[in-house]
């Protein structure tokens, strides 16, 4: 079975602060896929990253960067510099053998002004 | 734009009735997913479809019914709704099987569903 937690169910940070969303998963696949999604208040689901099991380089985009360490089974985000617009639920997912996808609760990040 | 389409956007319907949605994925993409976001269940995946026939299933109620069209479109039939059925329920289409790789799954922008 798989399983994904995002511990941290809600965050809140002042605008230009860095912030890391958690994200810890469960597999027993040796091969396998971790995605990071934002989910802003319009609702829909937008893809942010996707990283193989076999990849443990850490992934720097703008103002995003994430960390992928296989032996904590930990995949963290962290946004530098954090904007208004950053405002949103990030979710972290994996997806093992199976075609499915399987999400972490998501975590809510609110950026204030 | 994703370009997967979901229709309609926005549905409101009482208990114990029948709904369908519908979902366009982005050309090419054989895979038509459906997962359900409730707030106490968060995004779970209900279905999968790849050219046509069912791929997968999830957390899918007998009262939930999907297919995939010949054109690749897909349709969720929800029936004999209850009020815990209220959610957003999202397509989403990637373009090839998934039997060697992940590839990314592209999410409409879902139809959030309203059981009064």
């Amino acid at each position: 079975a798989q399983k994904v937690t995002q511990a941290q169910t809600e965050i809140s940070v002042v605008e230009k602060e860095d912030v890391t969303l958690d994200c810890v998963y469960e597999t027993r696949d040796t091969t396998y896929y971790l995605f990071w999604y934002k989910q802003p208040p319009s609702g829909e689901l937008v893809f942010l990253i996707r990283r193989n099991s076999f990849d443990e380089q850490n992934e720097i985009s703008g103002r995003y960067s994430w960390n992928f360490q296989k032996s904590t089974s930990s995949f963290n985000f962290t946004i530098t510099a954090s904007q208004v617009v950053d405002s949103a639920v990030y979710f972290c997912a994996l997806r093992g053998g199976g075609n499915m996808l399987t999400f972490g609760g998501g975590t809510r990040l609110m950026v204030k002004p | 734009d994703s370009g997967v389409t979901q229709t309609p956007k926005h549905l409101i319907t009482a208990t114990g009735q029948r709904v369908t949605l519908r979902c366009s994925p982005r050309s090419g993409d054989l895979s038509v997913y459906w997962y359900q976001q409730s707030l106490d269940q968060g995004l779970q995946f209900l279905i999968q479809y790849y050219n046509g026939e069912e791929r997968a299933k999830g957390n899918i109620l007998e009262r939930f019914s999907a297919q995939q069209f010949p054109d690749l479109h897909s349709e969720l039939n929800l029936s004999s709704l209850e009020l815990g059925d209220s959610a957003l329920y999202f397509c989403a289409s990637s373009v090839r099987e998934l039997s060697t790789g992940a590839n990314v799954l592209t999410f409409g922008a879902g139809s959030r569903l309203t059981v009064l």
